[in-house]
């Protein structure tokens, strides 16, 4: 069975500090690989997507970057975070299939909180 | 760019009770629905989907699909405190790549006992 392990769980940080979130996927090879914003009270929204190592494509753009170091490994990360970086952050994985049924399986996220 | 509208923004019904949530959406070219459930402070999960006009049944989970008007519905049955969630609509075109579902903003669920 594939597994999903996001890390940290929350964080507290102030305006200006570097940020660095990860999570790691097991049980699947070569999946494609998604970052996730959520706004409290706001939508999901796509931040990046990786559909092999090494290759990072941007959605939206919010001073964040991703890497992709290893097939099971992805990380978000930011040199200066801005208060409205603040959210739940959420690590997702799809099969890389393609075709209608596609989905979705998240991490549990992290909370993320600027001062 | 496809736009995910959901009704109610809360509901509240009592154990044992129907509980019904909708969805609609913009694009007719849209050939995937699902429906995700967010426990507070955690991910979403992928509870059932549906891709084709007509409805689906999955244990309690009833989906309905009328790509005519737009809508797609969901209904769970005998309703459960422990079905308390938000619950998501994600909509999207067939995968080629990046797979990028529109999510709508969610209905809230709460069943009391």
């Amino acid at each position: 069975a594939q597994t999903i392990h996001q890390w940290p769980v929350a964080e507290i940080k102030a305006v200006g500090s570097p940020l660095s979130l990860g999570c790691t996927i097991k049980g699947k090879s070569s999946p494609n690989l998604y970052w996730y914003w959520q706004a409290t009270g706001g939508t999901l929204q796509q931040l990046f997507y990786s559909i092999t190592v090494g290759q990072v494509e941007s959605v939206v753009q919010l001073n964040l970057s991703a890497s992709r170091p290893k097939d099971d490994q992805f990380i978000l990360s930011t040199e200066k975070l801005l208060l409205s970086h603040s959210g739940f952050y959420l690590c997702a994985w799809s099969p890389g299939q393609g075709g209608i049924a596609e989905t979705l399986y998240f991490g549990s996220g992290t909370r993320l909180t600027v001062l | 760019q496809e736009k995910v509208q959901q009704s109610p923004e809360s509901l509240i019904v009592p154990e044992g009770a129907m509980s019904s949530l909708n969805c609609t959406f913009s694009n007719s070219a849209s050939q995937s629905i699902w429906w995700y459930q967010q426990h507070p402070g955690k991910g979403p999960e992928a509870l059932i989907s549906i891709f084709s006009n007509g409805n689906k049944k999955e244990g309690r989970l009833t989906v309905y699909l009328n790509r005519a008007s737009l809508h797609v519905s969901l209904h769970i049955r005998d309703s459960q405190p422990s079905d308390s969630a938000v619950y998501l609509c994600a909509v999207s075109m067939a995968s080629g790549g990046n797979y990028k579902p529109t999510f709508g903003k969610g209905t809230s669920l709460v069943v009391h006992p």
